[in-house]
């Protein structure tokens, strides 16, 4: 399987802690996403880093990627109850240029108030 | 604008029924994706279509699943004499463009959960 991994799959905060989630894939890539799901439903796009970037910021999410590694790191910074949700990354499917994404299996976090 | 939309938010179907499940992608985009996520786990790619392209079945797990996209825009999840197994949240997405190595931005519909009893 070309399926990534994430760890830690639960991670458990208090409010204004930062949270940091880790991602490993298989194979290479040309970039990396990151996605947030509420309640196991849609998911919403966070970040996109290419690979050949190193570190991108958005707000308060920082994305790191190591390609010699083949990892990626979600910093979520202050975070808030609001920010309780899973978070799963994804690569694109290699070989081959398509929009086919290759999904983790995510990272639930929950941020107590 | 609207976004991706499903339907039937949830389904309850018994074992053996079929059942048909439906994706309107935003407008304009050619991509369109089926995904199936089950209790607790990742998403589960099933069926990709990229514009008038032959579709990439290649995630279906057995014969009783198929899909269509009529006219470039919706999309239907079939999935023939249902099994207890097949319960799941279904997702759609859709992209604009599908051919950009990963770039493309999937927007995810709210997903419909099937239950098999």
């Amino acid at each position: 399987s070309q399926q990534g991994e994430e760890d830690p799959q639960a991670l458990s905060i208090q409010e204004g802690e930062n949270a940091t989630m880790n991602c490993s894939y298989k194979t290479s890539i040309n970039n990396l996403q990151w996605y947030r799901q509420n309640s196991g439903r849609g998911l919403v796009h966070l970040i996109l880093i290419r690979s050949n970037e190193r570190e991108k910021h958005s707000g308060r999410l920082r994305v790191t990627l190591d390609t010699s590694k083949k990892s990626s790191s979600l910093l979520i910074t202050a975070s808030r109850a609001a920010d309780t949700a899973s978070y799963f990354c994804a690569t694109d499917w290699r070989p081959g240029n398509t929009g086919k994404l290759i999904f983790g299996q995510g990272t639930t976090l929950q941020v107590k108030p | 604008g609207a976004g991706v939309s499903q339907s039937p938010s949830n389904k309850v179907t018994e074992k053996g029924k079929d059942v048909e499940l439906r994706c309107d992608p935003i407008s304009g985009h050619t991509a369109l994706y089926w995904y199936r996520q089950s209790l607790g786990q990742g998403l589960e790619f099933l069926i990709y279509f990229q514009g008038n392209s032959a579709p990439d079945k290649s995630g279906l797990p057995s014969d009783r699943f198929s899909a269509e996209r009529t006219g470039g825009s919706v999309s239907t999840l079939t999935i023939q004499r249902t099994q207890q197994e097949d319960s799941a949240v279904y997702l759609c997405a859709s992209s604009l463009a599908g051919t950009s190595g990963g770039t493309d931005t999937q927007y995810f519909g709210p997903g419909t959960r099937l239950t098999v009893l």
